[in-house]
This record gives structure tokens, C-alpha cells and sequence, in this order.
């Protein structure tokens, strides 16, 4: 079984609604980092949560990582078609630090 | 120039073929990875080398195989190619120095597509 599920696996909303994309882990997250992709392309960093609690946020996208640390959520405000692509995540589930395992992704799109 | 280099990004080939993916880096990070990604089923990791004398088996290994040449080189092989080895292949970079202030994060390549008839 996956150790880090990410739901939805897709997600079609209208351009200007929210959204949540959330990632769930088996196990302690000891870091969840969380990517964008465009569709074939490299991945880019978006950002990294550690502490139980912690929320960042960066333009319109939002990241939280629960105080259990086992769970995470993006949450977009007002979506855009610059943020089309697929969302995944990544965590540290050893506490070492020496690799990342990544969820399935969710596929969005973003339509007018 | 990207900080993380694949070659080549597009190959075909055919089954019972030999074929190595190559990648660079000028980030300067001891740590390389490679991934490799198959649509809903996210990324796997295949292989992660600490420095040029270090090795590590990832998640999906067989029928893969690995060379660190140097610090910035890490190359991937698959020495008889079989069709379920179709996917886009990641390489990737970190830097293990905590004391620098950076996060663990992983730096990726523009990846490599490859198909095997």
C-alpha cells in the first residue's frame, strides 16, 4: 500500500474557486514538501513544512501541516490557469533526511 | 543553464536494448537521486548515492543499475531494456548540509522520456 496518498488524484475547478488538495501519510511526517509540475516537465519547489501546526504560504497557495504531523493540505484561493498542473507531495519519513518518498499526485485543472 | 542536466530528455528503443540515462548537476550537492515516474503512481525512487563512493538501493531497483563518476555525474542503466520500463525518469539533487540553512529539499531535472517497444 502507499505510504503517502494524496486526494483528489484529480480535480477540474472553475477559474477563481478554492480548492484543497490534501496528503496523508501512514506514518510521521518529518518533513512534507510540496511540488508543482507541469505536465512532462521537472518538478518545482513550492514549499517545506516541519513543525506540528506549521503554515506557510506563498502568493495565492497555502500549506498546513497538522499537529499529529501525519497529514498536510494545499489549499489554492482564487485559482488561476497558471496553476494547472499536478501537485505532489513529498515527505521524510525516516527522520534522516536522506530521501523522500512522494505521493500520487493530483492532476488540476483550471478551467475559464 | 539548468542547475540539474538530463540526457537525453526523448529516447525510444527497443527491447533487449542497453541504455544509460545521464545527469549533471552545478549545484555543488553531494546527495543524487534518481526517480522515476509513472502516471498515478507518482514518483519511486530507484536509486540515491551520498557521494561518489556511495550507493543505495531504492524502492524499485531491478533491472536498474547506477554509476557515480564524480560528484556532479550520476548515471542510470538499464542494461536490457523491457517495455515496462516505459516512463519519465527524474534525476535529482540535495544538499546535506543542514548548517547552511537549507531545507532538504530536492532539486529535479527536466527529466528523461523513455519508451521501449
Amino acid at each position: 500500500s502507499q505510504e503517502l496518498e494524496q486526494s483528489p488524484q484529480s480535480l477540474i475547478v472553475q477559474e477563481g474557486k478554492n480548492l484543497t488538495i490534501n496528503c496523508t501519510s501512514s506514518k510521521t511526517l518529518y518533513g512534507l514538501y510540496w511540488y508543482k509540475q507541469k505536465y512532462g516537465e521537472g518538478l518545482i519547489f513550492l514549499m517545506m513544512l516541519q513543525k506540528g501546526g506549521e503554515e506557510k504560504s506563498h502568493e495565492k497557495i497555502t500549506a498546513k501541516l497538522d499537529e499529529k504531523k501525519q497529514q498536510s493540505s494545499l489549499h489554492i484561493t482564487a485559482s488561476q490557469p497558471s496553476h494547472a498542473g499536478i501537485y505532489l507531495c513529498g515527505a521524510d519519513l525516516t527522520g534522516t533526511a536522506s530521501k523522500l518518498t512522494f505521493g500520487t499526485g493530483t492532476r488540476l485543472q483550471v478551467t475559464l | 543553464d539548468a542547475d540539474v542536466t538530463q540526457t537525453p530528455r526523448n529516447r525510444i528503443t527497443k527491447t533487449g536494448k542497453r541504455i544509460m540515462l545521464e545527469c549533471s548537476q552545478t549545484k555543488g550537492h553531494d546527495r543524487m537521486y534518481w526517480y522515476r515516474q509513472d502516471p498515478g503512481l507518482g514518483l519511486q525512487l530507484i536509486y540515491y548515492s551520498f557521494d561518489v563512493k556511495d550507493i543505495n538501493k531504492g524502492e524499485i531497483s531491478d533491472g536498474y543499475s547506477v554509476s557515480r563518476q564524480a560528484q556532479a555525474k550520476f548515471s542510470l542503466s538499464l542494461e536490457s531494456a523491457i517495455p515496462n520500463q516505459t516512463a519519465l525518469y527524474f534525476c535529482a539533487t540535495s544538499d546535506a548540509s543542514r548548517d547552511r540553512g537549507n531545507t532538504g529539499e530536492l532539486f529535479f531535472g527536466e527529466g528523461s522520456r523513455l519508451t521501449v517497444l
